[in-house]
Parts: C-alpha cells; sequence; structure tokens
C-alpha cells in the first residue's frame, strides 16, 4: 500500500530564515505530488504541483519555491521566511489522470517569529 | 471554470443528533466529486468519492453522501455523530478531464457538543 510521510511534523523558525520541508511518497511510481498550506482557520491553497522529476509548476507567486530531486520526493524551500509564511503545510500525491484522487500526509505546522 | 461552495462555515450539533454538510458546486462539464475529512493537526483523509454510478455514496465512519445533478449539490450526511467526528470536512470537484486539477472548498467545521 502507498505511505506519504512529512518531515518535521513542527517547526519554529525565526523571519528571514531558510526553510526546507521534505515530503516523500512510498509504493507507488511517477506519482504527481503537490504543495497545500492553510492559513490559521483557512481552507486550503495549492501551491505547487509536479507531474515528474524536475517538473514544477507553481499556482501563487510567493517566496517559496519547490524541488522534486527524484521521483517520489518533494521538497518545499525558502530562502528568507516572512510571517505570512506561518500556517500548516501539507504534501499529497495521487495517480492523475481522470479522477486523480488525492490521498495527504501527515503536514508540518510552520510557526514563523 | 469550475468551483466549490461549502455555505457553511462552522456546524454545531449535539451527540447522536443528525447532520448534513452542504457542498454546490458549478461546472461547465461532468464531474467527479469528493468528500475529505481533516482531525486537528493532521492531514486530510478520504471520507467518499463520486466517480458514476448511484447518486447515493457511502464512506467510511458512517458517512453517506447523495450527489443531486439537477441541484449541483453533493451534500454529506450522518445519522448520528459522535464526539469523534468533531473536524473539519472539505468537499472537493474535479472536471472529467485529465488535465484539470482538483479544486477544494473551504471548508466545513463540524463541533460534536456532548
Amino acid at each position: 500500500s502507498q505511505t506519504i510521510h512529512q518531515w518535521p511534523a513542527t517547526l519554529v523558525q525565526p523571519v528571514g530564515s531558510p526553510l526546507s520541508l521534505e515530503c516523500t511518497v512510498e509504493g507507488t511510481s511517477n506519482p504527481n505530488l503537490y504543495w497545500y498550506r492553510q492559513a490559521a482557520g483557512r481552507g486550503l491553497q495549492l501551491l505547487f504541483y509536479s507531474v515528474g522529476i524536475g517538473q514544477i509548476s507553481s499556482e501563487v507567486p510567493q517566496n517559496l519555491s519547490a524541488s522534486r530531486p527524484q521521483d517520489r520526493q518533494f521538497i518545499l524551500s525558502s530562502k528568507k521566511l516572512l510571517l505570512s509564511d506561518s500556517g500548516f503545510y501539507l504534501c499529497a500525491w495521487s495517480n492523475g489522470g481522470e479522477v486523480d484522487t488525492q490521498y495527504f500526509g501527515p503536514g508540518t505546522r510552520l510557526t514563523v517569529l | 471554470a469550475q468551483s466549490v461552495t461549502q455555505l457553511d462555515s462552522q456546524v454545531p450539533v449535539f451527540e447522536e443528533a443528525p447532520v448534513e454538510l452542504r457542498c454546490n458546486y458549478s461546472s461547465s462539464v461532468s464531474v467527479y466529486l469528493f468528500w475529505y475529512v481533516q482531525y486537528p493537526n493532521q492531514g486530510l483523509q478520504l471520507l467518499l468519492k463520486y466517480l458514476s454510478g448511484s447518486t447515493l455514496v457511502k464512506g467510511i465512519n458512517g458517512f453517506e453522501a447523495e450527489f443531486n445533478k439537477s441541484q449541483t449539490s453533493f451534500h454529506l450526511r450522518k445519522p448520528s455523530v459522535h464526539i469523534s467526528d468533531t473536524a473539519e470536512y472539505f468537499c472537493a470537484v474535479k472536471m472529467k478531464t485529465s488535465y484539470d486539477k482538483v479544486i477544494f472548498g473551504p471548508g466545513t467545521s463540524l463541533s460534536v457538543i456532548p
């Protein structure tokens, strides 16, 4: 069966510091991968998605970036964090295609101080 | 373009009472529909999905949803809620094409009162 991991689970970072969040998927190959953010009390905001290694699409221009160095690894990064980057970051995977059901990881709680 | 509306941002309900969480969508083509649940500080978990066929879909934890094409709705129901059902619920829609992405609604916070 497929599993999705995210780490770290929680992170507290000062403003201006760099960020690296990691997501890995097991039990499937060539998945579509997604990064979402949830601000406090808000819905899901799609940040990035990837249909293959090195292929990244950005949904919202901001100071975040994403990379996919391996088939089942998706990384969210920032060179300098802003207070507004605080939130709950969720990684998801899907098999693509017409139905494209998404399955989510446990999330990373980021607090920028 | 497709969109999803969840009119109720918060729904309080007493334990063992029935609940309905509303979801409406707009789309120019046929769609697939999903409900997800998110418990505090956790990721989203798929509750159920409608692909085709019977308009009544049964999911996990005793939830079910009914697809109504004429009203473009996909409301989630449970006949008797438990404290453990307290969570955020997200409706999502995807157009029946290979290139469109899943769109999530804003979520409904269900609070079960003992």
